[in-house]
C-alpha cells in the first residue's frame, strides 16, 4: 500500500527567507504526486503535481517542487515566504493505475513577518 | 463557478441517529471522493467513485455507506453514527478517472457525534 511521510510537524521561517516542506513517499510503481494547502475553515487546494518528465515541476503562487526517485522524496520549495503562505500543507501519492490516493499527515507552516 | 458543495457545514448528533452528508459538485467530474481528516493522521479515503453506480473502499470503509446515482451527487451515509466517526470530512471531486487529475475539495463537514 501507499504512503506519505511529512516529518516534520510545523515549519517556521521568516518572512522573504526560503521555504522548504519535505515530503517521502512510499509506493510500488511509479507515483503520481501531489501538494495541497488548506486555509483555515477551507477545503485543500491544488498547488502542483508530478506525473512524470521534468523532475522540478512548477505551481501555483510561486511554489515549486522537486521530485527525487531515488530518494522517494518531492519536496516543496518556495524562494522567498510570504506571511501569507502561512497554512497547512499536504503531500500525496497515488501509484499509477491505482484509483485510491493517499496524504501525508500535514505540516504547518508558519511565517514569521 | 466551478464549486464542490458540501452539505451541512457543521452537525451535532448522537450516537445511532442516521445521517446523510451531501456532496454536489458542477463541473461534470466522473471522479468523486470521501476524506475524514483528524489531527496527525491527515486526510484518510473512505470512498471513492470513478462514475455513475460505480463505488469502491478507501482507506477506512467502515461505518460509511456512499451513492452514486446521478453524476453530479456523491451522499456520504452514517447508518449508525458512533463518537469514533467525530470528525472533519471533506468532499472532492476530479475530472477522468481521477487518476492524475488535481482534486478539487468542498469545505468540509464538521460532524460531532455524541
Amino acid at each position: 500500500a501507499q504512503s506519505v511521510a511529512q516529518p516534520e510537524d510545523q515549519v517556521n521561517v521568516a518572512e522573504g527567507n526560503p521555504l522548504t516542506v519535505k515530503c517521502t513517499y512510499s509506493v510500488s510503481g511509479n507515483p503520481y504526486l501531489f501538494w495541497y494547502v488548506q486555509y483555515p475553515n477551507r477545503g485543500l487546494q491544488f498547488l502542483l503535481k508530478y506525473i512524470t518528465g521534468d523532475n522540478l515541476v512548477k505551481g501555483s503562487y510561486g511554489f515549486e517542487a522537486e521530485f527525487n526517485k531515488s530518494q522517494t522524496s518531492f519536496h516543496l520549495k518556495k524562494p522567498s515566504a510570504l506571511v501569507s503562505d502561512s497554512a497547512l500543507y499536504f503531500c500525496a501519492v497515488r501509484p499509477y493505475g491505482n484509483n485510491r490516493l493517499a496524504f501525508g499527515k500535514g505540516n504547518q507552516v508558519v511565517v514569521i513577518p | 463557478e466551478a464549486q464542490v458543495t458540501q452539505n451541512p457545514r457543521y452537525l451535532i448528533t448522537v450516537t445511532g441517529k442516521k445521517l446523510t452528508v451531501t456532496c454536489s459538485q458542477n463541473m461534470n467530474h466522473e471522479y468523486m471522493s470521501w476524506y475524514r481528516q483528524d489531527p496527525g493522521l491527515g486526510l484518510r479515503q473512505i470512498y471513492y467513485s470513478m462514475n455513475v453506480e460505480v463505488t469502491d473502499k478507501g482507506d477506512v470503509p467502515e461505518g460509511y455507506k456512499v451513492s452514486r446515482k446521478e453524476k453530479r451527487n456523491f451522499p456520504l451515509i452514517l447508518e449508525s453514527p458512533s463518537p469514533n466517526q467525530t470528525s472533519l470530512y471533506f468532499c472532492a471531486s476530479s475530472t477522468g478517472t481521477g487518476t492524475n487529475q488535481p482534486q478539487h475539495f468542498g469545505d468540509g463537514t464538521r460532524l460531532s457525534i455524541l
